[in-house]
């Protein structure tokens, strides 16, 4: 079955610190594709980052990077230096393309809420 | 930029009451999503839609239904309310994307109380 598993419900660092936040997938299809949001106090979620399944490259914008690993089904998210603005619950989601309408919906892990103190 | 606005940020409701969510994005996108979200379960997909009048059911429909007369409006339906749907409604846009999925864009969400 399809499945993400963001195990860490919520993490506490101190403004500065370097934070990873872990996302693991299943999935039974060959081309997938992961993504990374963040929803803030306001509630609005927005998209970071879509990843592919052939592309196991890491990314880095700006603080922002992102480590991808098929071999352990991972997609994890580090911040570098956080702040304050990056409080937030991050949300890592999964694509599943739609039997009936090959439409792609997505799955979304129970989300990591992120506490930065000053 | 995308907007996705959502009819109300807050709203309370009677259980048994027909309730109306309305979502509206102004980017002629044509696959629109109606999630939930609930605190530890993080989004769940109630239903979405594919094109104007094309709906499909998600993970968690029961109890709703939903109406895509227009291809900016996506309509969210709980025919007789229950205080099991009081939660967090998020509704999203985007394009078709048929070869790569597109990235989403939410609306503020409506927060809906059934008491």
């Amino acid at each position: 079955a399809q499945k993400v598993t963001q195990a860490q419900t919520e993490i506490s660092v101190v403004e500065k610190e370097d934070v990873t936040l872990d996302c693991v997938y299943e999935t039974r299809d060959t081309t997938y594709y992961l993504f990374w949001y963040k929803q803030p106090p306001s509630g609005e979620l927005v998209f970071l980052i879509r990843r592919n399944s052939f592309d196991e490259q890491n990314e880095i914008s700006g603080r922002y990077s992102w480590n991808f690993q098929k071999s352990t089904s991972s997609f994890n998210f580090t911040i570098t230096a956080s702040q304050v603005v990056d409080s937030a619950v991050y949300f890592c989601a999964l694509s599943e393309a739609s039997e009936a309408s090959g439409t792609y919906k997505y799955i979304f892990g129970t989300g990591t809420r992120l506490k930065v103190l000053a | 930029d995308v907007k996705v606005t959502q009819s109300s940020r807050y709203l309370v409701k009677r259980t048994g009451e027909k309730v109306f969510l309305e979502c509206v994005q102004d980017m002629d996108h044509e696959n629109m999503f109606w999630y939930r979200q609930d605190p530890g379960l993080g989004l769940r997909l109630i239903y979405f839609s594919y094109d104007v009048k094309m709906k499909e059911k998600g993970d968690i429909p029961e109890g709703y239904s939903v109406s895509r007369e227009k291809k900016e409006r996506f309509s969210l339906i709980l025919e007789s309310a229950s205080t099991n749907q009081t939660s967090m409604y998020l509704c999203a846009s985007r394009t078709s994307g048929r070869a790569i999925p597109n990235e989403q864009f939410f609306g503020p969400g409506t927060r809906l109380t059934v008491l």
